[in-house]
């Protein structure tokens, strides 16, 4: 299994500029989420999906939209960059198994993202 | 709404002792589960440890423990005989368990970045 894989890992992008980053997981997880760190910080989350079809916001939507067609896969883009969206970008996703340890979440490798 | 709260931006302990990274938490929905996971300075995320609101014993998971007082709201990880190996930043995170809109959703703390000194 490869777990979770986030495309590309690396991309700079000239303000304005739009791009797609590509989450897939192969678990066969319900919940899927994007989040962003910034140097020295935690983890931001900017928008999640609980099943294939939904999405919902998280504590840093804005400039941000995710769409999650099929189950495996949670697609995060930006419209317009900016110079602030610079970050490393995670995936990460977990099963729902009621309310157990097996709800951790697992993350992709990250995605750094440099904005100009 | 959700808050997780780390105070402790930086923490150093000596090899083989103990060390003690707080956190403490916020919501109104009363299923939730609190994790801890382990980033070291190459980046990815380990998880370490979980507690569930109903559960009535501290997690344990080999050096790591959980020392989880419910009514304080707070949920502070223990680890014993550190290693130099567990320098990394250190993340509290909870997740809602509830029907209620926010089901699903995850908060981390801003993280404790652990030294340990040999």
């Amino acid at each position: 299994n490869a777990g979770v894989t986030q495309t590309p890992k690396f991309r700079v992008l000239k303000t304005g500029q739009s791009m797609t980053l590509l989450c897939a997981q192969d678990m066969n997880h319900e919940y899927m989420y994007w989040y962003r760190q910034d140097p020295g910080m935690g983890l931001r989350l900017i928008h999640y999906s609980v099943g294939e079809g939904t999405t919902a916001k998280g504590e840093v939507p804005d400039g941000y939209n995710v769409s999650r067609l099929k189950k495996q896969n949670f697609l995060l883009g930006l419209e317009s960059a900016a110079p602030s969206q610079t970050s490393v970008y995670f995936c990460a996703s977990s099963s729902l198994r009621g309310r157990s340890s097996y709800n951790e979440q697992f993350f992709g490798p990250g995605t750094r993202l440099t904005v100009l | 709404a959700q808050k997780i709260t780390q105070t402790q931006p930086g923490m150093f302990v000596q090899e083989k002792e103990a060390v003690t990274l707080d956190c403490t938490y916020d919501t109104s929905d009363q299923s939730y589960g609190l994790f801890w996971y382990k980033q070291p300075s190459s980046g990815e995320m380990i998880f370490l440890i979980y507690q569930g609101s109903y559960d009535e014993q501290n997690a344990t998971e080999g050096r790591y423990s959980l020392n989880f007082q419910k009514a304080r709201k707070s949920a502070n990880l223990v680890i014993s005989a550190s290693q130099l190996g567990d320098s990394a930043m250190y993340f509290c995170a909870m997740r809602e368990f509830g029907t209620n809109t926010n089901a699903g959703k995850s908060t981390f703390g801003d993280g404790t970045t652990l030294t340990v000194k040999p």
